[in-house]
């Protein structure tokens, strides 16, 4: 059953364009992270988010930005975009960042930067 | 930084074979998860296993801390196990790191 909400599915766009990725996740976690995930399904961390607080901040470049409403939502924004960022983006969530850190993955959205 | 290993990267079985799949990790251990992915699917929890052995129907999971090891263990596999399986390890920074993961392909 599915428990986090990624939108949309899928997002073709052009150089230089600006993309927004939505998360939902209705478990009641108080994480959220996002993903990307490369075309050799390495899985990286770029940010996560416990109690709306910034706690992760990978080192991405300047144009990925995410945005935190309330606990239950986690959002990324993406301006500009390069051809490199063409990738899965997956969202997940968690109890807790730190021993209750079991994570439950959302589809995912594929972006395809032409 | 911490590191995650896995082993093998491809694995190809008949039907009916026992696989073992590995993850080894350079630091010390918060948390161990696996899961399973298909192709252009999302990543599904097999295992929340932060010390000790789980079992759930033909796969189990053992968690050595002190050896630094977790290792995914299928019996009997089926063409449907077919796919990746990725562990992903917490540290003593709580920071999730993921292995490359093993492709496994199962042939009937």
């Amino acid at each position: 059953e599915t428990a986090v909400f990624q939108t949309p599915n899928y997002h073709v766009t052009q150089v230089g364009n600006e993309v927004s990725f939505n998360c939902k996740q209705t478990l009641g976690h108080d994480t959220m992270y996002w993903y990307k995930q490369d075309s050799k399904k390495l899985l990286k961390i770029m940010f996560s988010y416990n109690n709306k607080q910034l706690i992760v901040n990978e080192t991405v470049p300047r144009r990925f930005s995410p945005q935190s409403s309330d606990k239950a939502h986690l959002n990324l924004r993406i301006k500009s975009v390069e051809p490199e960022d063409s990738a899965v983006y997956l969202c997940a969530s968690s109890w807790d960042w730190g021993n209750y850190a079991e994570q439950f993955f959302g589809p995912g959205t594929r972006l395809t930067v032409l | 930084g911490q590191q995650v290993q896995q082993s093998p990267t491809s694995l190809v079985l008949q039907e009916g074979e026992n696989a073992e799949l590995q993850c080894n990790f350079s630091t010390s251990l918060n948390s161990m998860q696996w899961f399973y992915q298909r192709p252009g699917g999302s990543l599904i929890s097999v295992f929340y296993n932060p010390s000790g052995t789980k079992q759930s129907g033909r796969l189990t999971s053992t968690t050595v801390i002190k050896e630094r090891r977790s290792s995914l263990h299928i019996s009997s596999s089926q063409i449907t196990d077919s796919g990746t399986y990725l562990c992903a390890m917490t540290g003593g920074n709580y920071k999730p790191t993921f292995g490359k993961g093993t492709s496994l392909v199962v042939h009937p």
